[in-house]
């Protein structure tokens, strides 16, 4: 299985501040990435997929990049709506696989 | 817009079974497959596998290749279901489905969850 590994696990940032979340696969995935953000009580939402196309009606300021192994989700310009649990999920081969989730939290 | 619809939360004893369902709006789930995805309290998403839509092929996660759940879909394919035999207080978690329309996308519509709890 392809193991996904998030950091950090947990970032705290204030209103307009650009973050950034890594997800590093444990083998070449080619651009097979997407990124998703979950808040309580609710079911992920997809933000990203194949690696840096962003889904319609996401806001600009969320953007993805990378390809093989590591990859990246970037906020520029950090919302109070933003704080939520944010996932990869590598769809290049079964069985797909997300990374342990980051939680962005606003100070 | 299309929609997943699961049905309602479910309390097990260890050892039964549950079926779970997940209706599409709009009567057909023209997509290309739908995945079931769990979280257990506090914790990460868990994929659990995905049905084909068009063919009916199920692929499973390696941890539940012993059949434990079963994917399904209604012959007029507008409903999908999970069904998992057997249930252990780990299977305590909420369950989602979720649509795949090409073969190169992600999850991108969702269900809105249903909440299994197995306790004696």
């Amino acid at each position: 299985d392809i193991q996904m590994t998030q950091s950090p696990s947990t970032l705290s940032a204030s209103v307009g501040d650009r973050v950034t979340i890594t997800c590093r696969a444990s083998q070449a995935i080619s651009d097979w990435l997407a990124w998703y953000q979950q808040k309580p009580g609710k079911a992920p939402k997809l933000l990203i997929q194949k690696a840096s196309s962003l889904e319609s009606g996401v806001p600009s300021r969320f953007s993805g990049s990378g390809s093989g192994t590591d990859f990246t989700l970037s906020i520029g310009g950090l919302q109070p709506e933003d704080s939520a649990s944010y996932y990869c999920q590598q769809y290049d081969s079964y069985p797909w696989t997300f990374g342990q989730g980051t939680k962005v939290e606003i100070k | 817009q299309v929609q997943l619809v699961q049905s309602g939360s479910e309390l097990k004893n260890p050892g039964a079974s549950v079926k779970i369902s997940c209706k599409a709006s709009g009567n057909t789930l023209t997509t290309y497959s739908i995945n079931w995805v769990r979280q257990a309290p506090g914790q990460g998403l868990e994929w659990l596998g995905r049905i084909n839509t068009r063919n009916e092929n199920p692929t499973y996660a390696q941890g539940f290749r012993g059949r434990r759940i079963v994917f399904s879909l209604d012959t007029s394919v507008t409903t999908a279901y999970l069904q998992i035999t057997s249930l252990k207080a780990e299977d305590t978690a909420v369950y989602f489905c979720a649509r795949v329309v090409t073969p190169f996308s992600g999850m991108d519509v969702w269900g809105q969850g249903t909440t299994v709890i197995v306790s004696s």
